[in-house]
């Protein structure tokens, strides 16, 4: 599959589990994005890398962790979440020179019970 | 910062109908606003963009308004189909290469 490739499309875990999210894109990019997305809330912000580099980091807790090994490959690691972290997680990818044009994976629902 | 807010939440037209949803923004310095389209269980894609130098853009039924003054853009679509059916969003960004800021997006039904 071409563009940006995230797995699992579905996730389940509980509060104590530690599970990741996976992105991966092929556009030859150079700058890749966390979004969360909840029901009736703007598309959130989470995470900027720039060539491996973290740029931003929007008052996320420290309960998701990202890594960023290449620039074609970003995770998400979770671990004790919370039920209200339940929602659409979106990775999205650009170059680093025009970073509003982004291009979006189809995202990982996770839902935490 | 920049804040983006979107009108309304949700819309339901007829099909053949026109829609248009409507953004404002509040920092006077951005220059880009683009358009995406999330259908049901799919990632949001680009459908259309303008930028500040330009009033209006056309792309077969679709079309973006901006008026820079009122620090407001809009979408508008006409001859609605059902397969428009979608949440769409629009985002804004200002110079220096800064990341978008989406605004919470509208749910459109199309009713045949």
């Amino acid at each position: 599959e071409t563009g940006v490739t995230q797995t699992p499309r579905h996730l389940v875990m509980g509060m104590t589990n530690k599970k990741s999210l996976k992105c991966e894109q092929h556009l030859g990019h150079n700058a890749m994005y966390w979004y969360k997305q909840s029901a009736k809330k703007p598309l959130e912000l989470m995470f900027v890398y720039n060539f491996k580099e973290q740029t931003e980091n929007n008052s996320v807790p420290s309960r998701f962790s990202p890594e960023c090994p290449n620039s074609s490959h970003l995770f998400l690691h979770l671990h004790t979440l919370q039920p209200e972290d339940s929602a659409l997680y979106l990775c999205a990818s650009s170059q680093e020179s025009q970073r509003n044009i982004q291009y979006f994976g189809a995202g990982t629902r996770l839902s935490v019970l | 910062g920049e804040n983006v807010e979107q009108h309304p939440s949700t819309l339901s037209v007829q099909e053949g109908d026109s829609a248009v949803i409507k953004c404002t923004y509040s920092d006077s310095a951005s220059n880009y606003f683009p358009w995406y389209k999330q259908e049901l269980g799919k990632r949001p894609q680009l459908i259309i963009d303008i930028r500040s130098n330009v009033g209006e853009k056309k792309d077969q039924r679709i079309a973006v308004t901006l008026n820079k003054t009122a620090k407001h853009f809009s979408l508008h679509i006409t001859e609605t189909q059902p397969e428009d059916s979608a949440v769409y969003f629009c985002a804004a960004s200002t110079p220096g290469n800064t990341p978008l800021v989406f605004g919470k997006g509208t749910r459109l039904s199309v009713i045949a």
